[in-house]
Formats: C-alpha cells, structure tokens, sequence
C-alpha cells in the first residue's frame, strides 16, 4: 500500500513564524504536491514537483515556497505565517502513469493554525 | 475543529439504501477521473477511478459512471452503512480538478 505522511498532524504558529510543512512517500513515487483545503472551497493546488528539485506553481502560490531535494520528501514552507494560512493542508503523490499523471495518493493532513 | 463538510451540499441516505452522489465537469477533453472519500480530520482516501474511453467501472459496494455527452460522472454506493458517512468528492487528475464534495450523512 502507498503510504504518504505528514510531519505533523495539527500545527499552532504564530503571525510572522516561519513554517514548514513536511511529506514523505514510499512509493518511489515522482510527483508530489501540496494542496490546502478550506471548508466548502474544496482543494486547492499550491505547488507541485515532478522530479527532485523540480517545481512548478499551482493555483494559490503565494506566500508560500517548496523545496524538494530527495525524490520522496517535499517540503511546504510558509516563509511569514499570517492568519490567512490557516487551514488544512494535504500532501499527495503519484507515479508518472498514463501521460504523466496517474492516481493521487494522499496523506492525513496538517492543521495548521495560525494565532 | 472544523470539518470539510461545512456549507456543503448534504445527501442523507438510510441505511441499507444505495447513496448517487454527482459531479459535473466542463472540459471534454477531461481523460482520468477519481472519487475520493474523506472522514472528518482524515485525508482523502482513493475509492474507484474511471478512465474516459470507460462509461462504468465497478468496485466493492461502489460503480462510478461516466456520461461524456453531458459531462456527468457519478458514484453510487450501494447499501450504504454507517461507515460511509463522509464527503466525497471527484477530481479529475489530469487538470488537477477537484470538486468542492458532497457531505453523506448515513442515519441508521
């Protein structure tokens, strides 16, 4: 079974803090990416990676930076916490696939807050 | 804490009935399509995939169908149990496209 984890499972931080967000997979997998969830938003794709070192913006890029330097670790940071970031946030991963995507597998989430 | 659930729309379903939970999309050129299922304070869990040259795809209790005509994907549950109370929501993979959910409440 895929298994992606989270670092932390709930987070509190304070305005200005400097955050970061860590996901693991033990798939092999080659992408990954960081989505934050927000209630009756849906998920919304902040970053992702396709190789090591590799990234590409999603939707909602601001504020936020990622880093990816082994293939099954990709961190999220939030460079100046602020109450806005507040949320959900998923890490998935999936295999290349069928035209470069294929299923996404996700982890448990971190709640962040942030005072 | 706050559930994902919040301001979604709700289906309550009886226990034993089958749950038909939709999702519409816009692209026709959408190619792969996943329903998820997500417990409060959990991630999303994989439930079934349908691939575009597919119209139906079975699973254990679960079939999704695929109407590219109008574009409509849908998941049905079948006999549905208290541990099916969730939101569930598509996505469709290629876009990164996922839908906002539909909260399922399973009264017993």
């Amino acid at each position: 079974d895929v298994k992606v984890t989270q670092s932390s499972r709930y987070l509190v931080k304070r305005t200005g803090e400097k955050v970061f967000l860590e996901c693991v997979q033990d798939m092999d997998h080659e992408n990954m990416f960081w989505y934050r969830q927000d209630p009756g938003l849906g998920l919304r794709l902040i970053y992702f990676s396709y190789d090591v070192k590799m990234k590409e913006k999603g939707d909602i890029p601001e504020g936020y930076s990622v880093s990816r330097e082994k293939k099954e670790r990709f961190s999220l940071i939030l460079e100046s916490a602020s109450t806005n970031q507040t949320s959900m946030y998923l890490c998935a991963s999936s295999s290349l696939g069928t035209g470069g995507v294929d299923t996404q597998y996700f982890g448990p989430g971190t709640r962040l807050t942030v005072l | 804490g706050e559930s994902v659930g919040l301001h979604l729309p709700t289906l309550s379903v009886q226990e034993g009935d089958n749950s038909i939970i939709n999702c519409a999309y816009s692209n026709s050129a959408s190619d792969y399509f996943i329903w998820y299922k997500q417990e409060s304070g959990k991630g999303p869990q994989f439930i079934i995939d349908i691939r575009s040259n597919m119209d139906k795809r079975q699973g254990q209790r679960v079939t999704v169908l695929l109407n590219k005509t109008v574009k409509h994907l849908s998941l049905q549950i079948a006999a549905t149990q208290p541990g099916d109370s969730a939101v569930y929501f598509c996505a469709e993979i290629t876009r990164l496209a996922f839908g906002k959910g539909n909260q399922v409440v399973v009264i017993p």
